[in-house]
């Protein structure tokens, strides 16, 4: 009865490579997001759906996209896997839209390029 | 802009002391929430609270209290009686809607070490 679920846990892979990584909640929400957090613990959003609509696209490389094919999933491809794309991406629901919506978390996919 | 800032990259303390983690957030919307979450040593992001910029009172919930004071752009947590089990690291955040963007800016986050 996990409310946000990622998988994979660990992801180890080749520079250049292609990866998906996988989100779904059962809480309900109507609004998801991805989560980059770096070795620093730096965590920085990278999108945000609502109702399967793009509503934040920060400023990401294109070689992310996301895509949600109903409002309980969302998942995020990487094309061309870098380096530097070594890190922890969280997956986050809430209800509504906007800032008044609390984020609950996926427990994280762990991801390192080598 | 908007922004988060967590000052204390890493605090130590010895168990039952009491400890207080800052935030101070910059923002010139009237209309913001503000959010702590823990993230213990597991990795997971756990939710603490949330309160919104109408809502000044300060909460406390067991061990954990925080006092959102708007006059200085602060919402700050203290734990009383520290115990180990509260070595994480703390983020707050700052959410909004400004010129229909939504905005979700998190701090960069305070390491807290409890020794026993």
């Amino acid at each position: 009865d996990t409310a946000v679920s990622q998988t994979p846990k660990y992801l180890v892979t080749q520079m250049g490579n292609d990866k998906s990584i996988k989100c779904e909640q059962n809480l309900g929400h109507d609004t998801m997001y991805w989560y980059k957090q770096d070795s620093k613990k730096f965590l920085k959003i990278m999108f945000s759906y609502n109702n399967k609509e793009l509503i934040i696209n920060e400023t990401v490389p294109n070689r992310f996209s996301p895509k949600s094919p109903d409002k309980a999933h969302l998942n995020l491809h990487i094309n061309s896997l870098e380096l530097g794309d070594s890190a922890v991406y969280f997956c986050a629901s809430s209800l509504g839209l906007g800032g008044g919506g609390t984020q609950y978390f996926g427990p994280g996919t762990r991801l390192l390029v080598l | 802009a908007q922004k988060v800032t967590q000052a204390q990259t890493e605090i130590s303390v010895v168990e039952k002391e009491d400890v207080t983690l800052d935030c101070v957030y910059e923002t010139r919307d009237t209309t913001y929430y503000l959010f702590w979450y823990k993230q213990p040593p597991s990795g997971e992001l756990v939710f603490l609270i949330r309160r919104n910029s109408f809502d000044e009172q300060n909460e406390i919930s067991g061990r954990y209290s925080w006092n959102f004071q708007k006059s200085t752009s602060s919402f700050n947590f203290t734990i009383t009686a520290s115990q180990v089990v509260d070595s994480a690291v703390y983020f707050c955040a700052l959410s909004l809607t400004t010129s229909g963007t939504y905005k979700y800016i998190f701090g960069t986050g305070t390491r807290l070490k409890v020794l026993a």
